[in-house]
């Protein structure tokens, strides 16, 4: 199982909004709504942001949104702020062999 | 407060043997599933495997990459999961993340992480 294909970085200024993706397989995004993005700042535990796809735990800011369209699934960050540089990586369940596959990692930068 | 608080990493020589231990708080353990999250030094994260509650089985999955190797189990009355390694090699150097299993198969809390380092 490949990992999911995210862009090795993003950049934004403060305040605006940026969009990363994650593409995947028919096998994995493409056949469960079962995407979850997470935030890491390095040196500390990641945090989720997103799971099944779109919906957001409690606590997380409403500017984190996620949105799937075939095999790619997407994490937009709007009203960008300097707090959100980190790396994000999104995660697929991939069926009962694999049950987890990660994306290669997307590391945003605020200008 | 739920808290995973990872511990066991260090310095192991190639082939050899080595147990993580991953200390839960601040909810019922026994109720949720556990995963093991690895993340190599410049690399993304990956997952290595996972246990069930005792609710589903208590069974457990791995990555091909350490299928045969790795061990998970857990021991509910002391809210303890371990990963047991064995047979270890280099490329299997990283900061090795305890992860509670949430909804829609995400994890939703995670340790702080305790790195593992594979060299003679």
């Amino acid at each position: 199982q490949s990992a999911l294909t995210q862009p090795a970085s993003v950049s934004g200024s403060p305040g605006q909004s940026i969009t990363i993706s994650c593409t995947g397989t028919s096998s994995d995004v493409g056949s469960y709504n079962l995407v979850s993005w997470y935030q890491h700042h390095p040196g500390k535990a990641p945090k989720l942001m997103i799971y099944e796809v779109s919906k957001r735990p409690s606590g997380v800011s409403n500017r984190f949104s996620g949105s799937k369209s075939g095999n790619t699934a997407s994490l937009t960050i709007s009203g960008l702020q300097a707090e959100d540089e980190a790396d994000y990586y999104c995660c697929s369940y991939a069926g009962s062999s694999t049950l987890y596959v990660f994306g290669t990692g997307t590391k945003v930068t605020v200008l | 407060e739920v808290q995973l608080v990872e511990s066991g990493g260090g310095l192991v020589q190639p082939g050899r043997s080595l147990r993580l231990s991953c200390t839960a708080s601040g909810f019922t353990f026994g109720d949720h599933a556990v995963s093991w999250v690895r993340q190599a030094p410049g690399k993304g994260l990956e997952w290595v495997g996972f246990i069930r509650s005792k609710a589903y089985g208590g069974t457990t999955e791995y990555a091909a990459s350490v299928k045969g190797r790795f061990t998970i189990s857990r021991d509910d009355s002391k809210s303890i999961a371990y990963l047991q390694m064995n047979s270890l090699k280099t490329e299997d150097t990283a900061v090795y993340y305890c992860t509670r299993s949430g909804s829609g198969w995400s994890f939703d809390y995670w340790g702080q992480g305790t790195l593992v380092t594979v060299s003679s």
